[in-house]
């Protein structure tokens, strides 16, 4: 079985141009998770999707950040523009319907972004 | 607020035990789970702890107290492998996981 893909998994940009990610969950995965990780962090939460939902977006900075999920499957998190405290790791990750049990998040190995 | 409390760092030697411990303080508390993120790779889940008590997956246990905000990751007989950043995190009130800021293992020869 696939894991969560997402690409691209290294981007180089310089400071107010936009970028784009993209996520892929498991599929039958309901739930889809953005979350920022700083250096040496923990992933913080940025957006949570429930099928084509955002049902939690609270932590996300709504000036410069979008996402979306179209259909409900894959997921696309935009920036625009970027500014170099952006420079993170992004990572997706995707469970079974967010309601209880252990809640397993199924992580993707993340797009480093630096922003020049 | 919210915060999880963790060690930044611990170092061991192959086939030793070692104990990483977590304190929380959140809104709402529904379990704390592990998690271990080796460098440049993805988190991936380690075990879930929702009532009080140790719960054992392999070479790995993890303990809760909820009455103490407390919980801890075992790791017996320790691998090169295992050298990597561990995260415990709480799933909220609000049915969020919030991640501690981790703790890096080190584990030599």
């Amino acid at each position: 079985e696939a894991g969560v893909v997402q690409s691209p998994r290294y981007k180089i940009i310089e400071k107010k141009q936009p970028v784009a990610f993209w996520c892929n969950p498991i599929s039958g995965h309901n739930t889809l998770y953005w979350y920022l990780q700083n250096l040496g962090q923990g992933p913080e939460l940025l957006i949570r999707y429930e099928n084509e939902e955002a049902v939690d977006d609270s932590q996300l900075p709504k000036d410069r950040f979008s996402a979306e999920r179209l259909k409900g499957v894959d997921s696309t998190l935009k920036i625009q523009p970027a500014e170099l405290g952006d420079s993170a790791v992004y990572l997706c990750a995707s469970s079974l319907r967010n309601s209880g049990g252990a809640g397993e998040q199924f992580f993707g190995p993340g797009t480093r972004l630096t922003v020049l | 607020g919210q915060s999880l409390e963790q060690p930044s760092e611990v170092t061991a030697v192959e086939g030793a035990i070692v104990q990483i411990n977590c304190t929380y303080q959140t809104s709402g508390f529904y379990g704390l789970s592990w998690y271990q993120q080796h460098d440049g790779g993805a988190p991936t889940f380690l075990s879930y702890n929702a009532l009080d008590g140790l719960e054992e997956t392999g070479r790995f246990s993890s303990f809760l107290s909820r009455s103490d905000s407390y919980g801890y990751l075992l790791l017996q007989e320790l691998q090169m492998k295992d050298s990597a950043s561990y995260f415990c995190a709480v799933r909220d009130g609000y049915n969020k996981l919030i991640f501690g800021a981790g703790t890096r293992l080190a584990v030599h020869p």
